[in-house]
């Protein structure tokens, strides 16, 4: 079975700017998860979707916003960039036995 | 809310030998999952070990092993055998019914020749 895939894997904007970052899940997989790691922050939860209903949300402002597809496929969105929303962004998809399943990340870069 | 402590900031260990990693957790859940999460330099997330919360069984995964204590929060991770490969952020992360996970601050595990 394919991976969990994220694209772009490094992007860089500037403040003020948006971004949309995608991840697909392994195949089967109905639950996407979104995290932020930063030095500062470490790891936390942005969001999950199960099917195509956001489940659970984290503690972010409205600038951070996601979707999932039919084909259980994800988007998260930032807008309004901050110099702040640099960080290693990580989609997870999960099993029905709980364990989730980590992409390789998508690094942005605000400048 | 869930907060997740791993005193260990840094920790290395000769080649071949056993190391243990600490974890304590506060949740006011009663049914939740723990994973201990690896991190090397590739910054892939990789799944080491899962326990259910229910479960008294200590889980193990070949060198990978947790002595899970349910009452007292703590959810320790032993490496056995250290092997080069294990060099990595080492994460702690409760999780109710398997949903979100919160995270520990990590374990920067060196293992040295």
């Amino acid at each position: 079975k394919a991976g969990v895939t994220q694209t772009p894997r490094y992007l860089i904007k500037t403040r003020g700017q948006q971004v949309t970052l995608s991840c697909s899940p392994i195949s089967g997989h109905r639950s996407v998860s979104w995290y932020q790691q930063t030095p500062g922050q470490g790891l936390q939860f942005l969001f999950e979707y199960f099917s195509e209903t956001q489940r659970n949300k984290g503690n972010f402002p409205g600038r951070f916003s996601g979707r999932q597809f039919s084909n259980s496929r994800s988007e998260m969105n930032v807008s309004t960039l901050e110099l702040g929303d640099s960080a290693l962004y990580l989609c997870a998809s999960r099993t029905n036995t709980g364990e989730l399943f980590f992409g390789e990340g998508s690094r942005l870069t605000v400048l | 809310a869930q907060t997740v402590t791993q005193s260990q900031p840094e920790m290395s260990v000769q080649e071949a030998e056993t190391v243990t990693l600490s974890c304590t957790y506060d949740t006011s859940e009663n049914n939740y999952y723990l994973f201990w999460y690896k991190q090397p330099p590739s910054r892939q997330m990789i799944l080491v070990i899962r326990q259910e919360a229910y479960k008294q069984q200590n889980a193990t995964e070949n060198r990978f092993s947790v002595n899970f204590q349910k009452a007292a929060k703590s959810f320790s991770l032993k490496i056995s055998d250290s092997q080069l490969g294990d060099t990595a952020m080492y994460f702690c992360a409760p999780a109710p019914s398997g949903s979100r996970l919160t995270f520990g601050e990590g374990t920067q595990l060196t293992v040295n020749p």
